[in-house]
């Protein structure tokens, strides 16, 4: 099956800084590519929708200077988180769709947990 | 919002056969119905998808009804390593082109 590689796993960080984090689909061309937060014993919350060059499209209350997505190719989306503060601490998910199909399934990476001091 | 309704959570023994059941009244002819399994800091997995009646792998099994408004993901003889977090998704995006993921069902099996 496709694979998306998702990293850094876990990163510590101190408040202020910024924090990038890759996700590439190795064995396909992702068209599309989600990004998703999860607080603990919650469910995903999606926060952007990147689609190979063009501006990321951000759900309600994201922000988006803050949460910087870049889907340069069509195998690799970043999000970078500038200026991490402790509210920021969470886990990052990214997941890549092949083809345009409303019923494409999804391929997620292994997720990155953010801590933030 | 999501489209999609399931229980909070489930309790079963191992070597038991899990249904979870999934409500999607709102189902639109396209969509199809996927499942995910999701562990503890990791990200969901695919585990099966289906549009109609029976769909079996060598996961599990996804019923169907005619009308379509609910689902039922099987999973035979459970074992501790299923305990995980499952979520049922209708179509993969809603009318404005997103994918939400609703609270998802957590299995906790016991020995």
């Amino acid at each position: 099956g496709a694979v998306v590689s998702q990293h850094p796993s876990w990163v510590i960080c101190k408040s202020g800084t910024s924090v990038k984090i890759e996700c590439r689909s190795l064995d396909f061309q992702a068209t599309t590519m989600f990004w998703y937060r999860q607080f603990p014993k919650q469910s995903l919350m999606l926060m952007a929708t990147s689609n190979e060059g063009s501006k990321a499209t951000y759900e309600q209350g994201v922000e988006k200077d803050k949460f910087l997505i870049n889907h340069a190719s069509l195998t690799l989306s970043t999000l970078t988180v500038t200026s991490a503060h402790p509210e920021d601490s969470s886990f990052y998910i990214c997941s890549a769709q092949q083809g345009g199909s409303t019923n494409e399934k999804l391929f997620f990476g292994s997720g990155t947990q953010l801590s933030v001091l | 919002l999501a489209k999609t309704t399931q229980p909070i959570s489930m309790d079963s023994y191992e070597g038991q056969e899990v249904n979870i059941t999934c409500s999607h009244n709102n189902i639109a002819t396209n969509d199809y119905i996927t499942w995910y399994q999701q562990f503890p800091s990791q990200g969901p997995r695919f585990i099966i998808q289906g549009y109609k009646t029976k769909v079996t792998n060598e996961v599990a099994s996804l019923f169907i009804p005619a009308d379509r408004k609910s689902s039922t993901l099987s999973l035979p003889r459970v074992s501790l390593s299923d305990t995980a977090v499952y979520y049922c998704l209708v179509g993969d995006r809603d009318r404005d082109d997103k994918i939400i993921f609703g609270k998802g069902t957590r299995l906790h099996i016991l020995p």
